[in-house]
C-alpha cells in the first residue's frame, strides 16, 4: 500500500543523544513535512521541503535540523535531545506545495528522559 | 500571525444524533480551509477543504463544512454521526493562493455513545 512509513513507532532516548526519526514515502510527493503533536497544542510544524534539494523553517524548528536529499526521504534529526521534545512526530507529504492536502504517516511518539 | 481556534475540546453525541463542531479563524485574507480527522494511533486524514466558490463543501465520511466569511468560522456538520466516526477532529488554514505550511486548531476529541 502506498503512503509514509515512519520509524521507529516509538523510541525513549536520554536527554543529550542524538536521535534520526526516519519519514520514506512512495508517492512521488514533491513536498515533505515534520509536525509534532503535543496535548492542547495541535500540530505544530518543525521543518518543511517544497522540493529535493530544499527546506524551510516552520513554527517550532529550534533544536531540530532535516535533510532532503532524494524526493523520497525527510528524516527529522534531533542533535541533543532535551525532555521538551517528548512528543509524538508525524511526517506528511503532499503533491505539491499548494494542494492543501497531506497525506500523514502513523507517526512516531518520542519519550526524552 | 494566523490562528485557528476550536472552542471545544470534547464532545459527546448519541449516535444517529446530528453533530456540529466549530472552528474560528483568524487571518488577514480568507485563507484555505481544510478539516481533518484522527483515528486513535493514526495520521490525520483529510475530510474536505475550502478553497474558493460555493460556501459549502462536501466531504468524505458524510462531513459537510460551511465557510461564513462574515464569522470567519468554518464548521465541520454531520446529520448522523455513526459510532465510527469517534476521534479527533482538526480544523486548519493554510495561506490563500496555496502554500500547504498549515496552521492546526487543538482539536476536538468527539466521543460517540451508543
Amino acid at each position: 500500500i502506498a503512503g509514509i512509513t515512519q520509524a521507529p513507532t516509538s523510541q525513549i532516548l536520554a536527554a543529550g543523544r542524538r536521535m534520526t526519526l526516519r519519514c520514506t514515502q512512495d508517492m512521488r510527493h514533491n513536498a515533505m513535512y515534520w509536525y509534532r503533536q503535543d496535548l492542547g497544542l495541535g500540530l505544530r510544524l518543525i521543518h518543511y521541503s517544497n522540493t529535493a534539494g530544499t527546506t524551510g523553517k516552520g513554527e517550532v524548528p529550534d533544536g531540530y535540523s532535516v535533510s532532503r536529499a532524494n524526493t523520497d526521504d525527510f528524516p527529522l534529526t534531533l542533535a541533543s535531545a532535551v525532555p521538551s521534545q517528548t512528543s509524538v512526530y508525524f511526517c506528511a507529504s503532499s503533491a505539491g506545495a499548494n494542494t492543501g492536502e497531506l497525506f500523514f504517516g502513523e507517526g512516531s511518539r518520542l519519550t526524552v528522559l | 500571525a494566523q490562528s485557528v481556534t476550536q472552542p471545544d475540546i470534547h464532545i459527546t453525541v448519541s449516535e444517529g444524533a446530528s453533530l456540529e463542531l466549530r472552528c474560528n479563524y483568524s487571518y488577514g485574507a480568507t485563507p484555505y480551509l481544510f478539516w481533518y480527522v484522527q483515528s486513535p494511533g493514526q495520521g490525520l486524514q483529510l475530510l474536505l477543504k475550502y478553497f474558493s466558490g460555493d460556501t459549502l463543501v462536501q466531504g468524505i465520511k458524510g462531513f459537510e463544512a460551511e465557510f461564513k466569511r462574515s464569522q470567519s468560522s468554518f464548521n465541520l456538520r454531520k446529520p448522523s454521526v455513526h459510532w465510527s466516526d469517534a476521534a479527533e477532529y482538526f480544523c486548519a488554514v493554510g495561506p490563500p493562493g496555496g502554500g500547504n505550511k498549515l496552521t492546526f486548531g487543538t482539536g476536538t476529541q468527539l466521543k460517540v455513545e451508543l
